[in-house]
């Protein structure tokens, strides 16, 4: 079967930096997303990862290893605005998206 | 900016009444999908359609159609609605061709069937 596993939930300090680990079990490999959700709204997109290594965009940053069939969401800087559910998505051999259940990221100041 | 329209953000149905979830995108995507998210358990595909006319079954299809009439327009019916349908209901928009574009969503129905 295919299994996409995360933290249910982490707490983090604002300001602090904090990484949410993702690891992954599909049929095949098309990529892989970070989703970002505020309560009761819509998932929205946050970064994409299809080949090894880091992608940085500002405050946020993806690691992928396929071989490791892991990835990584590193937020920096944290703001209290960052106080979200923070989804998994691999793409597999189908091109479907593959979901994990989220992680609730909460900040404290 | 691209958009992704649900009718309604929340719907409360009673429980054997059939009820119709419509979404419109304006982002000419072919693709087009349902799912519905609940606590822990994370996004479930209910349908989804690559072109006008055509559907395909998700992981969670009993229960549901879509009608896809329209390029636009992907339409999610419960034929007879169920406390356990009760759920955030979500539906998205993708290209075909871009591999590294993911889903738009829109923002979501919350139906409460008593």
């Amino acid at each position: 079967g295919q299994n996409i596993d995360q933290p249910t939930e982490m707490t983090a300090t604002e300001g602090a930096i904090v990484q949410i680990n993702c690891t992954y079990q599909t049929s095949g490999f098309n990529g892989l997303f970070w989703y970002q959700q505020h309560a009761g709204e819509a998932p929205t997109f946050l970064s994409y990862n299809v080949l090894d290594g880091l992608e940085e965009k500002g405050r946020f940053s993806s690691f992928l290893s396929r071989s490791k069939g892991y990835s990584y969401l590193l937020l920096k800087e944290l703001q209290m605005k960052d106080s979200a559910s923070y989804l998994c998505a691999v793409r597999d051999s189908n091109y479907q998206l593959i979901w994990g259940a989220g992680t609730k990221l909460i900040i404290k100041p | 900016d691209v958009k992704v329209t649900q009718s309604s953000r929340y719907l409360v149905k009673r429980t054997g009444e059939k009820v119709f979830l419509e979404c419109v995108q304006d982002m000419d995507h072919e693709n087009m999908f349902w799912y519905r998210q609940d606590p822990g358990l994370g996004l479930r595909l209910i349908y989804f359609s690559y072109d006008v006319k055509m559907k395909e079954k998700g992981d969670i299809p009993e229960g549901y159609s879509v009608s896809r009439e329209k390029k636009e327009r992907f339409s999610l019916i419960l034929e007879s609605a169920s406390t356990n349908q009760t759920s955030m209901y979500l539906c998205a928009s993708s290209p075909t061709g871009r591999t590294y574009y993911g889903y738009t969503f829109g923002s979501g129905t919350r139906l409460t069937v008593v």
